[in-house]
Formats: structure tokens, C-alpha cells, sequence
């Protein structure tokens, strides 16, 4: 049973690209959560998805990034037109369908994007 | 504004030793606490929860303990050992919330 797969595991953009991360849950996971961790900071958390929907985007920076979970295929988060500080560790989670409040998060290994 | 937080940074103890992570949080909304532990270059895994109906929470020799009066939790490790050696983060939500509040992390380091 595969667990949360994120890829790549290093992406390098230069200033003014876009950056793709993709992510998929663990099989029978439809919840999907990104963070991001700054360096020397801790998990923050950015965007909250089912399938097909947002559920949570109040830690999304208002410009420039967007997330997507569809029906089919893996969860996108997606930085335009990058800057130095988008520079960080993206870790994408997932947890059961079925789940209620108490659930855990499953973590994958997060995609480390660096910002020349 | 800091909803989690983990005062220090980092802690060292010496193998067999006790090792004390603690977390104090604000939101008074929060009532499911989780540890997760985090090796370099991997993401984070789940150790230990407590639900706010619980003062105490105890899986080998991982325990949770829940202050709800003063907003702080603890894990104690017993006995630590250099595997344990990781970044803790303390996690917190609410009832009706999907997401979890992470703290910064505390670097425990075991020494042999």
C-alpha cells in the first residue's frame, strides 16, 4: 500500500517561472492538505481539498498560488511567476475518506523547491 | 498571531533518560492535540493524539499528557534512545476543522 507520493522530490525554477508539485494521497484518501515549512520555521499550513473542491484556502497567499484536487490524477499546487521567497519545503498530506475528526495526517516526502 | 507553540527550540538527553517536549497552545476551539516526528528529508509521521475528553494518552513509551485549564500539553519519551533523535511538532485542531495547527518543532537529540 503505497503511501502519499509527491514529485519531484527537488524542483529548481528561476525567478518569474512557474512551479508545478504534484501529489498523490494514499489509496482510499479523497482529503488532501499542503504545508509549507520556511527554513528554520515550522509546517504552515496553505490549502485544504477533496476531490473536486476547496475546502479550506485561508493559508494561501492571496496572489500567485493556486491548488487543485480533480477527479482524476493527482492534487497540483501551483506557484506563478516565482519569487526567492517561495524558496521552502512543500509537504502535501492525506487522511481517510471515512474519517471523523480525529484523524491523522499522512505526510508524504515533500518537494523541496528552490528559487535561483 | 501563534495559535501553537513550542518554546524550545531544541532539547539533548542522554540516552535511557526521560526527554519532556512541551506545547502550549491559545485557541480555546482546539480539542484534538496530535504529535508528529520528523526525520531529515522526510516528511512527517504520526506518533501519539489525545482528545480533549483525555488527560493522558500512552502508547509504549510515548506519553501525551493534556492540561486543558492552563492550554499545555506534554510527550514524554521513556526511556529516549538515539533513534528518537528527530523534530517533534506538537498539532492541534478543532472539532468541526479539517486542517491541523502545527507548532515551529523541538529538535530532541539523544546522545549514546
Amino acid at each position: 500500500n503505497a503511501g502519499v507520493m509527491q514529485n519531484p522530490r527537488h524542483l529548481v525554477r528561476r525567478r518569474g517561472q512557474e512551479a508545478r508539485l504534484r501529489c498523490s494521497p494514499m489509496k482510499g484518501h479523497s482529503h488532501v492538505y499542503w504545508y509549507r515549512q520556511l527554513p528554520e520555521e515550522g509546517l504552515k499550513f496553505m490549502v485544504y481539498l477533496q476531490k473536486e473542491n476547496i475546502i479550506d484556502e485561508s493559508g494561501m497567499p492571496k496572489e500567485r498560488f493556486s491548488a487543485e484536487f480533480p477527479k482524476e490524477g493527482p492534487s497540483i499546487l501551483r506557484i506563478q511567476q516565482v519569487v526567492r521567497g517561495d524558496s521552502a519545503a512543500y509537504f502535501c498530506a492525506s487522511s481517510p475518506a471515512a474519517a471523523g475528526f480525529n484523524e491523522k495526517l499522512f505526510f508524504g516526502s515533500g518537494t523541496q523547491l528552490s528559487v535561483l | 498571531d501563534q495559535q501553537v507553540k513550542q518554546n524550545s527550540p531544541s532539547l539533548s538527553v542522554q540516552e535511557g533518560r526521560i526527554s519532556i517536549l512541551n506545547c502550549d497552545y491559545t485557541n480555546s476551539m482546539f480539542d484534538y492535540f496530535l504529535w508528529y516526528k520528523k526525520y531529515p528529508a522526510e516528511g512527517p509521521t504520526f506518533l501519539i493524539s489525545i482528545s480533549s475528553i483525555k488527560d493522558k494518552n500512552e502508547d509504549g513509551r510515548f506519553t501525551v499528557f493534556l492540561n486543558k485549564s492552563a492550554k499545555h500539553l506534554s510527550l514524554h519519551i521513556v526511556p529516549s534512545q538515539p533513534g528518537d533523535s528527530a523534530v517533534y511538532f506538537c498539532a492541534a485542531k478543532g472539532t468541526n476543522a479539517g486542517k491541523s495547527t502545527f507548532g515551529d518543532g523541538t529538535t530532541l537529540t539523544v546522545k549514546p
